[in-house]
């Protein structure tokens, strides 16, 4: 079983919509990261998070550390929005996850 | 102020050669750490450098190994090259290792034939 488990896998939304991608790990962390990768490879961090809640425009990241849960929601999607989205633990280093595809049309 | 810079951006080498890829990371930046990315296994660690030391690894064979320079930036090299070992490699920066917002290169495509 990964450390790091995502979904949905894939996820395809219409402009407007509104969007969550999950995000659990197994094991005890500093921090947990929130990426995003367009194609072409180049990869930007949305958001580091230790607790609580973050916000960032149309993107919003909460963490339950109890429960070893994140969340990150898109509010408002939007074509320019498609991309994969990659959740990763920091535990000395940083474990990934396999990523969700998101496509957002028109 | 710049990004964290890795060249070359594409390369093609040969089975058994060997290649060395360089970063920069962002200015004051103490901490730099290399991943592999692959459609197969997706994102993987390397190892992560803080000043001049290796402080981890991942779970790579020998023949993928790295430095840090006194001015932060980073070289990894990769010996008698496979196939499999066709990938993004990508380079971050950090200004310490406690988990800190992290930031990318653009990452370094190298294709093994």
């Amino acid at each position: 079983k990964n450390e790091v488990e995502q979904s949905p896998q894939n996820l395809t939304a219409q402009e407007g919509e509104f969007i969550t991608i999950n995000c659990s790990y197994s094991v005890g962390i500093s921090a947990l990261h929130w990426l995003q990768q367009h194609p072409g490879g180049g990869i930007v961090s949305l958001f580091m998070l230790s607790s609580g809640k973050k916000k960032h425009g149309r993107l919003i990241a909460t963490i339950n550390i109890q429960e070893k849960h994140s969340s990150l929601h898109i509010t408002a999607s939007h074509p320019r929005d498609s991309a994969v989205y990659i959740c990763a633990v920091h535990r000395d280093k940083l474990i990934f996850g396999t990523g969700t595809r998101l496509q957002v049309f028109p | 102020k710049a990004g964290v810079t890795q060249t070359p951006r594409y390369l093609i080498k040969t089975r058994g050669q060997q290649v060395t890829l360089s970063c920069s990371p962002i200015s004051g930046h103490r901490s730099v750490s290399w991943y592999q990315q692959t459609p197969g296994q997706g994102l993987q660690f390397l190892f992560e450098y803080f000043s001049e030391t290796q402080r981890n690894k991942g779970n790579f064979p020998g023949r993928f190994s790295g430095r840090q320079f006194s001015n932060s930036r980073s070289e990894m090299n990769v010996s008698t090259l496979e196939l499999g070992d066709s990938a993004l490699y990508l380079c971050a920066s950090s200004v310490d290792y406690s988990g800190n917002t992290i930031y990318f290169g653009e990452g370094s495509w190298l294709t093994v034939v």
